[in-house]
């Protein structure tokens, strides 16, 4: 089975900072990897997908970039709405799928 | 509008049984994949499993293959999670989502249902 290691697991800070989450796979996933946002109470939503790829409505402080084992997830601008949790989600071996374990982002 | 809407909340004892529901519009139900996702009280997603609607083609994370039953009910665009015996451990938010094609991301989810086992 594929494993997805995010870090950090939590991380805070300012309004307008950069941010930046890394994703790491325990063996070659091409593209093949997706960023979520969790609101607290709320379901996911899907943000980025093959890698680096917005989805539609997704703000473009946003973005994603890597391949292989090792990807970035970066907000540009950080601002008051983009609390929560964020996860990526690999997809190699579809139709099974991982997640990585989460991180926590505060302000 | 592409939606998924799930079955209300859960209180049931240990050993019960337990058959939760996820019913799909706006969409052609038998050509997109299902999966489910389980979140447990402050912790992380973790997938559960997935169908595919068109030919019940149903797989298991490896967590929970033998644990849990994932089906599909075409006429009535509604898949399933089911449980023959709960544990207090499967207390947590199940989520249900649908893939995007081509990209094998999911999107829209449902609003989850919250399952809650206790003696």
């Amino acid at each position: 089975d594929i494993q997805m290691t995010q870090s950090p697991s939590s991380l805070s800070a300012s309004v307008g900072d950069r941010v930046i989450i890394t994703c790491q796979a325990s063996q070659d996933i091409s593209d093949y990897l997706n960023w979520y946002q969790q609101k607290p109470g709320k379901a996911p939503k899907l943000l980025i997908y093959d890698a680096s790829n917005l989805q539609t409505g997704v703000p473009s402080r946003f973005s994603g970039s890597g391949s292989g084992t090792d990807f970035t997830f970066t907000i540009s601008s950080l601002q008051p709405e983009d609390i929560g949790t964020y996860y990526c989600q690999q997809y190699d071996n579809r139709p099974s799928i991982t997640f990585g374990q989460g991180t926590r982002l505060e302000i | 509008e592409v939606q998924l809407v799930q079955s209300g909340a859960e209180v049931k004892k240990p050993g019960e049984s337990l058959k939760i529901s996820c019913k799909g519009s706006g969409y052609r139900f038998p050509n997109y994949w299902i999966a489910w996702v389980r979140q447990r009280p402050g912790k992380g997603l973790e997938w559960v499993g997935i169908i595919y609607p068109g030919d019940s083609d149903a797989r298991y994370g490896p967590s929970f293959q033998g644990q849990v039953s994932i089906s599909v009910d075409k006429s009535n665009t509604t898949a399933y999670l089911q449980w023959s015996s709960l544990k207090a451990s499967d207390t947590a938010m199940y989520y249900c989502a649908r893939h995007v094609v081509g990209i094998f991301g999911f999107d829209p989810w449902g609003q989850g249902t919250l399952v809650t086992v206790s003696s």
